[in-house]
């Protein structure tokens, strides 16, 4: 089992639309759960951070269930400039290294 | 700005000749990571250094070294490159505590050819 993982899409949207993504990890002591984005050969650049109480951003929308191993990524209104392959990043308490999931790929469609 | 930067941004070399790949960091951030990426792959870790302490991936190849002579200073040379080698390199920083995640620079296409 991969230590993160998530669904690879593509997830193909219209325009408005509401889509939600979500990205598992296996070990229970991961203390760090990012979101990153990143477009097409470009760097990855942090989305937002995912905190335990769940977060909002504008439109975006981060929680995270430590019961069940999940955090989840949700993006109202969806906009064509939201078309992008979404990281889910994961860091471990005591370690400097994080994960990364192989990314979800999102298309807005007009 | 505070930055991760990374030059160049592409880097074209022949197959079996050295190629450094370079990273400055203005963010006084004192863990430095390489990342290998290719198409449609997630990034992967190839080493990281907690200041000057070295950490290779068990997976990493032995074509893969890596140097940091200071702390806003990090390169990675790939000392015989082959054609599996041509992906995008990123280079990422982050602070200790790690809670705030990576700062990325934009990384090095690299190119065998």
């Amino acid at each position: 089992r991969k230590e993160v993982e998530q669904d690879p899409g593509p997830f193909n949207v219209p325009e408005g639309a509401t889509v939600a993504f979500n990205c598992t990890y296996s070990n229970s002591a991961s203390q760090s759960f990012f979101w990153y984005r990143q477009d097409c050969r470009k760097e990855p650049k942090l989305l937002m951070s995912v905190y335990s109480s769940g977060n909002e951003d504008g439109r975006f929308t981060a929680q995270l269930n430590r019961a069940s191993q999940y955090i989840s990524l949700l993006i109202r209104d969806s906009k064509l400039s939201d078309s992008a392959t979404y990281l889910c990043v994961v860091g471990t308490s005591g370690t400097y290294k994080y994960i990364f999931g192989t990314g979800t790929r999102l298309k807005v469609l007009a | 700005d505070a930055m991760v930067i990374q030059n160049p941004r592409y880097q074209v070399t022949q197959f079996g000749k050295p190629v450094t790949l370079s990273c400055s960091q203005t963010l006084n951030h004192n863990v430095m990571y390489w990342y290998q990426q290719k198409s449609s792959q997630a990034p992967k870790l190839l080493f990281h250094y907690y200041d000057k302490d070295f950490n290779n991936e068990a997976d990493t190849p032995d074509n893969f070294q890596s140097r940091r002579p200071n702390t806003s200073f990090c390169f990675l040379d790939i000392r015989s490159p082959g054609l599996g080698d041509a992906a995008m390199y990123l280079c990422a920083t982050s602070r200790q505590g790690g809670d705030r995640g990576y700062t990325f620079g934009s990384g090095t296409r690299l190119t065998v050819v």
